[in-house]
């Protein structure tokens, strides 16, 4: 996955029910990420972290919870409180040379 | 906070023509653009980007062009191959974040 791996692939949440998103890095980068991608549509932004024990809400932050106590990992928490959470979910980090995408973890709620 | 528009949606094109997609950006601020290829089920990949003390760059059959003044920026693929048929997102940031806002993605297909 190109120094970015996230797990698992496929992830089937029942109602009510947290699960939690993996993502973990060994580029050394600072900044990580985490997007949505809906069927059809592009990517919104969910949380951020440009550095360890600090993050910040993206534009759809609502439902989802996120820690980033190592600079490697920075997971992804999708909560009850998320009522729609189906999606293709992508972790990303940066550095001033772009983003590394991870290859996405694929959330249904059945 | 920024806003990335991206037209057209859906683009058909002949194998061999070129095809440009095209994205308009809100935040003066912003200062690195770049272009990313995704295929059906796979994560995005960059392409190409292009920082703003730039007009142009170019990578192959792949250019990038940057209008700073009007706040738009724009993808070139010269003679397109069927494998070029993906979706492709341009975003913005600024170097301070490099926080990136994303368009809303162009599906282009390139018919043999």
């Amino acid at each position: 996955d190109g120094g970015i791996t996230q797990s698992p692939k496929y992830l089937f949440r029942k109602e009510g029910q947290n699960v939690t998103l993996s993502c973990e890095q060994n580029l050394n980068h600072d900044a990580m990420y985490w997007y949505r991608q809906d069927p059809g549509q592009g990517l919104r932004l969910i949380y951020y972290s440009q550095i360890v024990n600090d993050f910040q809400k993206g534009d759809i932050a609502e439902g989802y919870s996120v820690s980033r106590e190592k600079k490697e990992s920075f997971p992804l928490t999708v909560t009850s409180a998320q009522k729609n959470p189906t999606a293709f979910y992508l972790c990303a980090s940066g550095s001033n040379y772009g983003y590394t995408f991870g290859s996405g973890t694929r959330l249904t709620v059945v | 906070g920024e806003n990335v528009e991206q037209h057209p949606s859906t683009l058909s094109v002949q194998e061999g023509d070129s095809a440009v997609i095209k994205c308009t950006y809100s935040d003066s601020a912003s200062n690195y653009f770049p272009w990313y290829k995704q295929e059906l089920g796979k994560r995005p990949q960059l392409i190409i980007d292009i920082r703003s003390n730039v007009g142009e760059k170019k990578d192959q059959r792949i250019a990038v062009t940057l209008n700073k003044t009007a706040k738009h920026f724009s993808l070139h693929i010269t003679e397109t191959q069927p494998e070029d048929s993906a979706v492709y997102f341009c975003a913005a940031a600024m170097d301070s974040s490099y926080k990136l806002i994303f368009g809303s993605g162009t599906r282009l297909l390139v018919r043999p």
